[in-house]
């Protein structure tokens, strides 16, 4: 069971909007920056998304997150064909004095 | 170029050792917090442990403390994860990472780590 609760899938046909949700409590979410991977099949993470809504250099503007009080979520615009991977919230809890991460969310282009 | 190579892993019985070592290249290594991520085969990704730029703090998932060590080495560069008392829950790929929720983030490619007898 995750720190952080995530919908385990998600799809769309190319060109959707797709959204993901990620749960989390005061002491994550609620008090510290979220933070989305992307996962594609057989590769290591890569950060798409650090400090709720902030974007590493060379990731598309079709990537956006937000957040409100204990949640946040992550926004796929003009879905992709290469967007389908897996993608995981992570935050630091300041209760634990550990990194969380979401249980992930397999993204599936239709 | 930033690269973050792991190594050390592979198939160690239930109780046993093994030393992880992430070697870093491109960047100035003692500059950044460093990070162990692991994933279990099919799994999600678990947060292990990370270190300050100066070894001077670090912190642990509850899972493995006691039993793993993180530390780093700056003149040489290196991150290591020292894991004792090895259990079967502990079979994944082990990610070593850089600055791991800023935009300097970078993953190394991992090592599998498997405990079995």
């Amino acid at each position: 069971q995750s720190v952080l609760t995530q919908p385990p899938s998600a799809s769309g046909t190319p060109g959707q909007r797709v959204t993901i949700s990620c749960s989390g409590s005061r002491s994550n979410i609620g008090n510290n920056p979220v933070n989305w991977f992307q996962q594609l099949p057989g590769t290591a993470p890569k950060l798409l998304i650090y400090s709720n809504n902030e974007r590493p250099s060379g990731v598309p503007d079709r990537f956006s997150g937000s957040k409100s009080g204990t949640s946040a979520s992550l926004a796929i615009s003009g879905l992709q064909s290469e967007d389908e991977a897996d993608y995981y919230c992570a935050a630091w809890d300041g209760s634990l004095n550990g990194a969380v991460f979401g249980g992930g969310t397999q993204v599936t282009v239709l | 170029e930033v690269q973050l190579v792991e190594s050390g892993g592979g198939l160690v019985q239930p109780g046993g050792s093994l030393r992880l070592s992430c070697a870093a290249s491109g960047f100035t290594f003692s500059s950044y917090w460093m990070h162990w991520v692991r994933q279990a085969p099919g799994k999600g990704l678990e947060w292990v442990a990370n270190i300050k730029e100066d070894g001077s703090e670090n912190y642990y998932v509850d899972s493995v403390k006691g039993r793993f060590t993180i530390s780093r080495d700056n003149a040489k560069n290196s991150l290591y994860l020292q894991m004792n008392s090895l259990r079967a829950e502990d079979t994944a790929v082990y990610y070593c990472g850089r600055a791991l929720f800023s935009s300097g983030s970078e993953w190394g490619q991992g090592t599998l780590v498997t405990v079995s007898s």
